[in-house]
């Protein structure tokens, strides 16, 4: 079973609308939840964090977790072309862990 | 905005040579991390250090890896005889502490190894 999973997509939107992109994670015992956004041959730049059950947003970002799920989510409002790119679920495990491990990433095409 | 900063941004070398990569955390940092991604995969954790040791490693991170903090602000990678299949692209990345759950890590640029 893979430890964080995506759909690799892609996924398309028209500029303007809302695009959601999904995770989900097999550790239970996972901590805090990171989505990071990666231009193409570039590092991976955090974008959000979340650690609690429900909603946190962040200007045109929301991102969403549910423990019980085991499912975390980003919602990217207003799309705008420079927003296509992989976006990248991360994991920080139990407490005492240092890894932080990602999933495939799911690509976004937001057409203009 | 501190950065994390990498270097070479490019590496060339020939299988079964050693290589270092240099990395120079932010300052205020204490926690320190090498990930690799290798081309079309998704980012790897190899290992983390902390107060000069190694906190966790990846079972990627084997013998031929090992890492350095040579003096207060470079973090280095080294692999001792490269092996095609270590081309990748290798990130650097460094928080502030490491074991909070609030904590993100912050990426440098990256280095593009190639192993010809």
């Amino acid at each position: 079973q893979k430890e964080v999973e995506q759909n690799s997509g892609p996924l398309s939107v028209p500029e303007g609308a809302i695009a959601s992109l999904n995770c989900t994670y097999s550790d239970r015992g996972s901590q805090s939840f990171f989505w990071y956004r990666q231009y193409s041959g570039k590092s991976p730049e955090l974008i959000m964090f979340i650690y609690s059950n429900g909603d946190k947003e962040d200007g045109r970002f929301t991102a969403q977790l549910n423990k019980a799920s085991q499912y975390v989510s980003l919602l990217i409002r207003d799309s705008q072309p420079s927003d296509s790119a992989t976006y990248l679920c991360a994991v920080k495990g139990r407490t005492g862990g240092f890894k932080t491990i990602f999933g495939a990433g799911t690509r976004l095409f937001v057409k203009a | 905005e501190p950065e994390v900063t990498q270097t070479p941004s490019h590496q060339v070398t020939q299988m079964g040579q050693e290589v270092i990569l240099r990395c120079v955390p932010i300052s205020n940092h204490l926690y320190f991390y090498w990930y690799r991604q290798i081309l079309g995969q998704k980012v790897e954790f190899l290992v983390s250090f902390y107060n000069n040791e190694i906190s966790e490693k990846s079972e990627i991170f084997d013998d031929q890896f090992s890492v350095e903090r040579p003096d207060g602000s470079n973090f280095t990678l080294k692999i001792r005889s490269t092996k095609l299949e270590d081309s990748a692209m290798y990130f650097c990345a460094s928080s502030v502490r490491g074991q909070g759950i609030m904590e993100p890590q912050h990426f440098g640029d990256g280095t593009r190894l190639s192993i010809l």
